[in-house]
């Protein structure tokens, strides 16, 4: 057990839906990444949060969003689903905010199967 | 677009013997890390080396970075069948904190 958890570990859903994903990071850990992984794409970074605060923007599409809230956990709102969002979505939590600096404690992630 | 890439994509060796994995990235980097992950599961931080570092060990793990070359290489000697495994190099994004990942390299160890 990393110690960050995510919820729903499956989750299966039809096209254009919405659904939302959930993180609580590792204990006194501040920031908060959400990641999407695909057999095409690879690990791709979507966003980060530091202490409620969007930090850091990657490849997230309009139709997603997320927030940190005040104690610390931190959901991903997916909305209009397509096929194409079918994927594995993780979620990662490090202690500290500098570049480069922080390594990422991952969850056991959030598979995602959009029919 | 991704900043590392890893190479070779796929590894198939026997056990007990040494198995090498690469990286090469694009951009400046304040340090680059290696992650495993077992099927389907979360990615596990392994090492993390400094800009300034030329090589690091943990257990038997070496990892090797080529500043000038934009390179890194993750060495895991006397494997065992439990290294079975994607391995990913990891650096961060410029001025933003999102680590960026390569596609990986599939290590699968032979028993």
């Amino acid at each position: 057990d990393s110690g960050v958890t995510q919820t729903p570990k499956h989750l299966i859903t039809a096209t254009g839906q919405r659904v939302t994903l959930r993180c609580s990071p590792r204990s006194g850990d501040l920031s908060v990444y959400w990641y999407q992984q695909s057999l095409d794409q690879g690990l791709q970074f979507l966003i980060q949060y530091y202490n409620g605060e969007e930090r850091a923007k990657g490849n997230i599409l309009e139709r997603f969003s997320a927030q940190q809230f005040p104690d610390l956990h931190s959901e991903l709102n997916l909305s209009s689903l397509e096929l194409g969002d079918s994927a594995l979505y993780f979620c990662a939590s490090s202690v500290a905010l500098g570049s480069g600096a922080n390594v990422l404690t991952f969850g056991a992630g959030s598979r995602l199967t959009v029919l | 677009s991704q900043q590392g890439e890893e190479d070779p994509q796929a590894l198939s060796i026997q056990e007990g013997e040494n198995a090498t994995m690469n990286c090469s990235y694009k951009t400046s980097i304040n340090n680059l890390q290696w992650y495993r992950q077992n099927s389907g599961r979360g990615l596990v931080h392994l090492i993390l080396i400094r800009s300034n570092e030329r090589e690091k060990h943990s257990g038997r793990l070496r990892v090797t970075l080529d500043t000038s070359k934009k390179s890194s290489s993750l060495l895991i000697t006397a494997s065992r069948a439990a290294d079975t495994a994607s391995y990913f190099c990891a650096t961060a994004r410029g001025g933003a904190d999102g680590l960026t990942f390569g596609k990986g390299t599939h290590l699968i160890i032979q028993p």
